[in-house]
């Protein structure tokens, strides 16, 4: 079965600081991987994706990413989170296969709480 | 990125009524739309995926003859909650996809349901 985990309902940190929000993911075939964020009463909106190539992806708002094929992981990081950053956070793998229909699978969301 | 809008933001009805959302991707054609529900704090459920021209796909628990999907245009994909219940309040957010390629999809700004 196709799944994504993010094992942190919650993340803490303090303005300035790094952030890690985790993600691991159980896919057949090669994973597309995104980043999505969700502000209150928002849509979500993209931050990036892994397709294939260098294992670090730079996205939006200083967002990075780094696929880990071995751990089967796309953490997402920035290295001095701002308040701004505050949102919720989602993990998504798209798998193509036979029965390609773009579908995407999502986990279950960390709260990102920056405190100034 | 892409722009797509979903039509009406906010809607409040009355049980037993129907309720049409619309949503339209802006500035490309998207031959692949996904409606997605979400409760509260929790992550997106994927109801169905709407083709061009076709008929759309349900995941399994979701009731087709309750949530009518088309998908007419290339730009537009509309969602009916018919005969609508409590608890069908919730939000509702549409993304569209080419799958063409390695896309993303891009999401709306969301559709808050109330029934009262």
């Amino acid at each position: 079965a196709q799944s994504v985990a993010q094992p942190e309902d919650q993340v803490n940190v303090a303005e300035g600081n790094p952030l890690t929000v985790k993600c691991t993911y159980s896919v057949s075939g090669n994973p597309y991987l995104f980043w999505y964020v969700q502000y209150p009463n928002r849509g979500l909106q993209f931050l990036l994706k892994y397709i294939t190539g260098d294992n670090l992806v730079k996205g939006s708002y200083g967002f990075e990413a780094e696929f880990n094929k071995s751990q089967t992981s796309f953490h997402l990081k920035k290295p001095s989170a701002l308040v701004s950053d505050s949102a919720l956070y989602f993990c998504a793998v798209r798998a193509y296969g036979s029965s390609n229909t773009g579908k995407l699978i999502f986990g279950q969301g960390t709260t990102l709480q920056v405190k100034p | 990125g892409a722009v797509v809008s979903q039509h009406p933001s906010r809607v409040i009805c009355k049980s037993g009524t129907s309720v049409k959302i619309e949503c339209r991707s802006l500035d490309f054609q998207a031959t692949t739309m996904f409606w997605y529900r979400q409760f509260p704090k929790k992550s997106l459920m994927l109801m169905a995926t709407s083709n061009e021209g076709s008929k759309a796909t349900y995941e399994q628990g979701v009731e087709k003859d309750k949530f009518l999907i088309n998908h007419a245009s290339l730009t537009l994909s509309t969602l009916t909650v018919t005969s609508a219940h409590p608890e069908d309040s919730s939000f509702y957010i549409c993304s569209a996809g080419d799958l063409a390629g390695e896309h993303e999809q891009f999401f709306g700004p969301g559709t808050r349901l109330t029934v009262l």
